[in-house]
Parts: C-alpha cells; structure tokens; sequence
C-alpha cells in the first residue's frame, strides 16, 4: 500500500521569507502527487500536481513543488509567504494503476504552516 | 461546471444518537465519490468509496455506514454514535481520468 509522510507537523515561518514543506511517499512505481491547502474548518483545495512531463510543477498563489524519483519526493516550495499562506498543507499520492476503481489519494498527516508578521 | 454540496457544516450528537450525512455532486455523472475523516494529527483516513450506485467499498472497519442511492449522492450513517466518532468529515469526488479529487466543505462533528 502507498504511504506518504509529511516529515514537519509545524512549521513556522516569517512573513516575506522563503519556506519548504517536504513530502516523501512510498511507491517505487509511477505515481500521481498532489498538493493540497485548507484553511480552518474548510474543505481541502487543490495547490498542484503532478501527473508526468516536467518535473517542477508550478501551481496556485505562487506556489511549486518538484518531483524528484529517486528521492521518492515531492516538496512544496514558495520564495516569498504571505499571512493568508496560513494554512494546513497535505500531500497526497494516486497509484495511476490502481485496481477495483477505486482510484483513491493517500494522504500525509498534514503540515501546519504558521506566518508570524 | 461541477460542484459538490456537504451538509450540516457543524453538529453536535449525544452519545448513542444516530447519523446522516449527506453529499451531493452537481454537473457530472457516474462520479467515483469518497467519505474522509479527519482527526486532529492524523490526517485524512478514507473511510467509504463508491464507484457506482449501490457500490461501496469500505477501507477501516467501524460503526459507520455508507450508502449511495443515487448517482450523485453519497450518505455516511451511523445508528448509534461513540464519542470516538468526533471528526472533520469529507466528501470527495473524482474527475474524470481521476487526476484530481475535489472536496466539500466538510462536516464538523462532535459526540458529546
């Protein structure tokens, strides 16, 4: 089964300065990655992903995020965070052939990012 | 465009009481639809899926229920609640070719 592990549970940054969520997942094979945000009691709203083709991934509210295979990583990355930034960050993993249809995400534990003004 | 519809946003239950929460997509048909908790420090666990009307599958054994009567509505039940049942729960559909996952607003629920 996939696993993906979000290696910081907090991470606290000040505002205007560069911060890096890092997500490691399990497979071997060829995968889907994604990145998702939600704000306080809140759905979950895509951020990015990666599904082939280039490795770095450019997505929304001036974040990115690059693959790396041989690391089995796929890091969160933004040069400049804003208070609205704050948020619960996860990554999350799809197996593209995956059986039975069920073509489910596999989730990190979540990353809590915090901008101090 | 396609959306999707979760509700109560909050609800507050009495040990023992049952459940129903209900998911409605809008602007897609034959949806793969996902039930998700969400506990503090532990992420998101899938609890249900379902690929198909009156298909479920379900990932972690529990006192809950799913239950898909038509296409585009998914329903999470239970007939009695324990205060472990506390969460943030999620519904989630899948896109066409299943390269995203779109999520409700979420359900914020307390056993008391």
């Amino acid at each position: 089964a996939q696993s993906v592990t979000q290696l910081d549970s907090q991470v606290p940054v000040f505002e205007e300065a560069p911060v890096e969520l890092r997500c490691n997942y399990s497979s071997s094979v060829s995968v889907y990655l994604f990145w998702y945000v939600q704000y306080p009691n809140q759905g979950l709203q895509l951020l990015l992903k990666y599904l082939s083709g280039s490795t770095l991934v450019k997505g929304i509210n001036g974040f990115e995020a690059e693959f790396n295979k041989s690391q089995t990583s796929f890091h969160l990355r933004k040069p400049s965070v804003h208070i609205s930034d704050t948020a619960e960050y996860f990554c999350a993993v799809r197996d593209p052939y995956s059986g039975a249809g069920s073509y489910q995400l596999t989730f990190g534990k979540g990353t809590k990012l915090s901008v101090i003004p | 465009s396609q959306t999707i519809h979760q509700w109560p946003a909050t609800l507050v239950q009495p040990v023992g009481s049952p459940l129903s929460l209900e998911c409605t997509v809008e602007g897609t048909s034959n949806p793969n639809l996902y039930w998700y908790r969400q506990a503090a420090g532990r992420g998101l666990q899938l609890l249900f899926y379902s690929v198909g009307i009156g298909q479920i599958s379900s990932e972690v054994p529990q006192n809950l229920s799913a239950s898909r009567p038509q296409d585009r509505q998914f329903i999470l039940s239970s007939k009695k609640l324990l205060l472990s049942d506390s969460g943030f729960y999620l519904c989630a559909w899948m896109a066409t070719g299943f390269t995203e996952a779109f999520f409700g607003q979420g359900t914020r629920l307390t056993v008391v």
